[in-house]
């Protein structure tokens, strides 16, 4: 199955920095990458997914960029603000298979 | 829009007991997922459905087991409740049909139920 590695598991950043967070996975047939934001007590929420026909999305403050080549996405984060600070999720999906596969997550904080 | 509903939020079992996970979708999505959330190990899959009367394993299947009589619904039900079970436990959903369409394979999670196994 799929291996998704995720790094680093914890990063603080001061406010208004940037925060660059990276996942590598293994299965070759993934190509969907989705970013989930969890916020204490309550369950992962989409911030950003990337198809594997693009190399990079933006969206405001957060991109994702995808080195199909390499294997590895990563999530951008930029002017960081204290609101940003949660666990970050990253996840491989193939379109034959039917699972999603998560990183370990990255607790973020923004230090104000 | 209720979204992902989740019942109990929080609940201690004794060892050998058995108990039932409610998630309800009210999104018409035919995938339905359970994941388990331990401290640094990320989100596990445990079971999951494609639709109403299919089910299979994810990756840590290993003392539950669900059941998907209707689209909105899918249980997750503990037999013989173990320590190892203790976790914070998440139904999500999706529409699953192939990712070139919009919104395709987005999950939308519940708010969790942390369930304590003593």
């Amino acid at each position: 199955g799929e291996n998704v590695e995720q790094h680093p598991s914890t990063l603080s950043v001061q406010e208004g920095d940037s925060a660059v967070i990276k996942c590598t996975y293994s299965d070759s047939a993934s190509n969907y990458f989705p970013w989930y934001k969890q916020e204490l007590g309550k369950g992962p929420q989409l911030i950003i997914d990337i198809r594997s026909n693009v190399g990079e999305k933006k969206d405001q403050r957060i991109a994702v960029t995808l080195n199909k080549t390499a294997k590895h996405f990563s999530l951008h984060i930029t002017e960081t603000q204290p609101e940003d600070s949660a666990v970050y999720f990253c996840a491989a999906k193939s379109n034959t298979g039917n699972q999603f596969y998560f990183g370990t997550g990255t607790s973020l904080t923004v230090i104000p | 829009n209720a979204g992902v509903t989740q019942t109990p939020k929080f609940r201690i079992l004794k060892i050998g007991q058995s108990m039932t996970l409610q998630c309800t979708q009210d999104m018409n999505h035919n995938y339905m997922y359970w994941y388990r959330q331990d401290p640094g190990m990320g989100l596990k899959l445990i079971y999951y459905s494609v639709g109403a009367g299919i089910t299979d394993k994810g990756e840590v299947p290993n003392g539950y087991n669900v059941s998907r009589s209707t689209t909105e619904d899918f249980p997750l039900r503990l037999e013989l409740a173990a320590p190892s079970q203790t976790s914070v436990y998440f139904c999500a959903s999706s529409y699953s049909y192939g990712t070139g369409r919009a919104g395709a394979n987005v999950l939308t999670f519940g708010a969790g139920s942390r369930l304590t196994v003593l």
